[in-house]
C-alpha cells in the first residue's frame, strides 16, 4: 500500500497565479479530507468528500479556493488567484467510512506564494 | 461545537523521563479522541484513538492515553522518553464518529527530548 500520495511536495508560485494541488487516496478508501496547516492557525479542515461527493466545505476560506473529486482515486485543491497568505502546508487524508475512526495523512504540499 | 485545548505549546523532558502531554476537549456528545504525531516535513501519523470501551488506550511506540470523562481530558503519556520521540503531537476530537467526518485538532505540542 503506497499510502496517500500528494503532489507536488513543494510549490513556489507568484501572487496571482493559479495553483493546483493533487491527492491520490488509499485504494478502497471512500472519504477524503483536505487540511491546511499554518503556524498561526494550526490544522484547519478545508473540505471533505464521501464517495466523491463534497459533504462539508465550510472550512474553505474564500471563493478563490475550490476542490474537486472526479473519481475515487483523485482529488484536486485549486487556488485561483493565489495570495501570499495562502502559504501553508496542505495535507490530504483518506479513510474508509465504515471503519473505525481516524484516517491516513499524506506527506503534504508546502505552498509558498511570493 | 467541539474544541480541543493542548496545554503547553512546548514540553521538554530528559531522555528516560516520563512524558506527559495534556489534552482537554469539549464536545456535546460522547467523543472519539485521537493523538497524532508529526515528524519534521512529514504528514501526521495516528498514535492511538479512543472510541468506546476501555478508557486506557495503548498506542504505538509505547504511548498510551486515558479518557477521563469527568475531567474532559485525554492526556498522552509514555513512561520513558526516547530521543526519537521528539516531534509535534496533536490531540483531535470527533463527535460524529466513523471514519467519514472531519476531526478538530488542537494547536499541537512540540516535544523536546534533552539528552
Amino acid at each position: 500500500d503506497a499510502g496517500v500520495i500528494q503532489s507536488p511536495r513543494h510549490e513556489v508560485t507568484e501572487m496571482g497565479q493559479e495553483v493546483t494541488l493533487r491527492c491520490k487516496p488509499i485504494s478502497g478508501h471512500n472519504s477524503l479530507f483536505w487540511y491546511r496547516q499554518t503556524m498561526m492557525r494550526g490544522l484547519e479542515l478545508l473540505i471533505y468528500f464521501n464517495n466523491n461527493v463534497p459533504i462539508d466545505d465550510s472550512g474553505m476560506p474564500e471563493d478563490r479556493f475550490s476542490a474537486k473529486m472526479p473519481n475515487a482515486s483523485f482529488s484536486t485543491l485549486k487556488i485561483q488567484p493565489s495570495e501570499p497568505r495562502d502559504s501553508a502546508v496542505y495535507f490530504c487524508a483518506s479513510s474508509l467510512r465504515s471503519a473505525s475512526p481516524g484516517y491516513t495523512f499524506g506527506s503534504g504540499t508546502r505552498l509558498t506564494v511570493v | 461545537a467541539q474544541s480541543v485545548t493542548q496545554l503547553g505549546s512546548h514540553v521538554s523532558v530528559s531522555e528516560g523521563a516520563l512524558v506527559l502531554l495534556r489534552c482537554n476537549y469539549s464536545s456535546s456528545v460522547p467523543p472519539y479522541l485521537f493523538w497524532y504525531v508529526q515528524y519534521p516535513n512529514q504528514g501526521l501519523q495516528l498514535l492511538l484513538k479512543y472510541t468506546t470501551g476501555a478508557t486506557l488506550v495503548k498506542g504505538i511506540n509505547g504511548f498510551e492515553a486515558e479518557f477521563k470523562k469527568s475531567e474532559t481530558s485525554f492526556h498522552l503519556t509514555k513512561p520513558s522518553a526516547h530521543m526519537s520521540d521528539a516531534a509535534e503531537y496533536f490531540c483531535a476530537v470527533s463527535d460524529k464518529g466513523g471514519g467519514a467526518d472531519g476531526l478538530t485538532f488542537g494547536k499541537g505540542t512540540h516535544l523536546i527530548i534533552q539528552p
